[in-house]
């Protein structure tokens, strides 16, 4: 049974550069949400995917955009990138958009030089 | 908005001591309690949770309290390995029938245990 699976695993960008993120859900899994961890700090909510919808957004400004796929993959773009934008970036799967319990990958870590 | 506060930061108990972490929540209608262990290079994983219905819950050495009134839940820890070392986290939602609700997260607990 495959995990949650995030593509690449490291990544290195310039200032003002875009980048897009990838992530497979668990098998079975249909809603997708993102976070990014900043060094030391907690995940910090993106947003969360569903049904090919943006459902939740967390405190994030529009530069950070996202898409979800029929077969429930999804990408997370970041555009303009800033150095703070340096952070290692989360998806977690779960089954339902309502389901709290979530599964999380091994992340993306987005070095902004 | 939504705050959680966890302490101490860092943690170092003897092999089979035990380990207590506690969080503190601000939004008094979060209903879903996780905690989640995230070892080096790796994303955090759910080690066990708890809902506001319920005061405590137990799987075999992990244990969670929850205090609804003090806004308060912590994180048990008995017969510490050195392979239970990682960073804990907590996390406060309050999720439901109206819809998933983000996951806010703690700052973290660095746990050492020493053989």
């Amino acid at each position: 049974d495959a995990g949650v699976t995030q593509s690449p695993t490291h990544l290195i960008k310039t200032r003002g550069q875009q980048v897009t993120l990838r992530c497979s859900p668990k098998s079975g899994h249909d809603t997708v949400s993102w976070y990014q961890q900043a060094l030391g700090q907690g995940p910090q909510f993106i947003f969360q995917y569903y049904e090919e919808e943006e459902r939740q957004r967390g405190n994030f400004p529009d530069r950070f955009s996202g898409h979800q796929f029929p077969n429930y993959s999804s990408e997370l773009n970041v555009n303009a990138l800033l150095l703070g934008d340096s952070a290692l970036y989360l998806c977690a799967s779960s089954l339902g958009s309502t389901n709290e319990k979530l599964f999380f990958g091994s992340g993306t870590q987005l070095s902004v030089l | 908005g939504e705050n959680v506060e966890q302490h101490p930061s860092t943690l170092s108990v003897q092999e089979g001591d035990s380990a207590v972490i506690k969080c503190t929540y601000s939004d008094s209608a979060s209903n879903y309690f996780p905690w989640y262990k995230q070892e080096l290079g790796k994303g955090p994983q759910l080690i066990i949770d708890i809902r506001s219905n319920v005061g405590e819950k137990k799987d075999q050495r992990i244990a969670v309290t929850l205090n609804k009134t003090a806004k308060h839940f912590s994180l048990h820890i008995t017969e510490t390995q050195p392979e239970d070392s990682a960073v804990y986290f907590c996390a406060a939602s309050r999720g439901g029938l109206s819809g998933f609700q983000k996951l806010v997260f703690g700052t973290g607990t660095r746990l050492l245990v020493s053989p």
